[in-house]
């Protein structure tokens, strides 16, 4: 079974700062993917950002970056340089394939709260 | 493109009564799939085809129904709601064959109040 761990309910971050919201994953597949997805208060997914387990450089989208460590099982978000439209929640999300099919897990969210 | 799209946006039910979310994307998707989203407990998988005519069983299916006889089409039935249905539900559909990194697209959500 897989399994994602946001242990972070909430977060707060000084504007033009960053900030790293955690997130652990348990699988026992080798190949799988990992996903971050934004939230804001208006309810749409967004996909920030994406990492293969096989990747072996960091994921970097703009002023995301995923911060992977296999050996640890994490895959932590990294937002530099924080602006007020950060506000949201953020999911952690993994995909493996599974029985010929592809499965997706959430975590639980963390709520990030950019404060001017 | 539309993407993907959900209706209604917001519904009201009685407890006991029954309703269809739809959702349609024009991605020409295999995947599409159904989440619902509840405080503190992040998304979790409903139900989920990976074409026309093939569906099966997510994390919490009891009480739901789903049928997929488009590639466009994937309604979410609710047969006889509950005050535990209460909800946001969002659909999301992806390619199938492309990799494990080809990301989902959600739906805007429907939210369900069921009293």
């Amino acid at each position: 079974a897989q399994k994602i761990t946001q242990t972070q309910p909430g977060m707060f971050v000084q504007e033009k700062e960053a900030v790293t919201l955690d997130c652990t994953y348990d699988t026992s597949d080798q190949s799988y993917g990992l996903f971050w997805y934004k939230q804001p208060s208006s309810g749409e997914m967004i996909f920030l950002i994406y990492q293969g387990s096989y990747d072996e450089q960091n994921a970097t989208e703009g002023r995301y970056s995923l911060n992977f460590q296999k050996a640890r099982k994490s895959a932590n978000l990294v937002i530099s340089a924080s602006q007020l439209g950060d506000s949201a929640m953020y999911f952690c999300a993994m995909r493996v394939h599974s029985g010929g099919y592809q499965k997706v897990t959430f975590g639980i969210g963390t709520k990030l709260q950019v404060i001017p | 493109n539309a993407g993907v799209t959900q209706t209604p946006k917001f519904q009201v039910l009685k407890t006991g009564q029954s309703m269809t979310l739809q959702c349609a994307q024009d991605m020409n998707h295999e995947y599409m799939s159904w989440y619902r989203q509840d405080p503190g407990m992040g998304l979790r998988l409903i139900h989920y085809s990976v074409g026309a005519g093939i569906t099966d069983q997510g994390e919490v299916p009891n009480g739901y129904n789903v049928s997929r006889s488009t590639t466009e089409d994937f309604p979410l039935r609710l047969l006889s709601a509950a005050p535990s249905q209460t909800s946001v539900y969002f659909c999301a559909s992806s390619y199938l064959g492309r990799g494990l990194e080809e990301t989902q697209y959600f739906g805007p959500g429907t939210r369900l109040l069921v009293l």
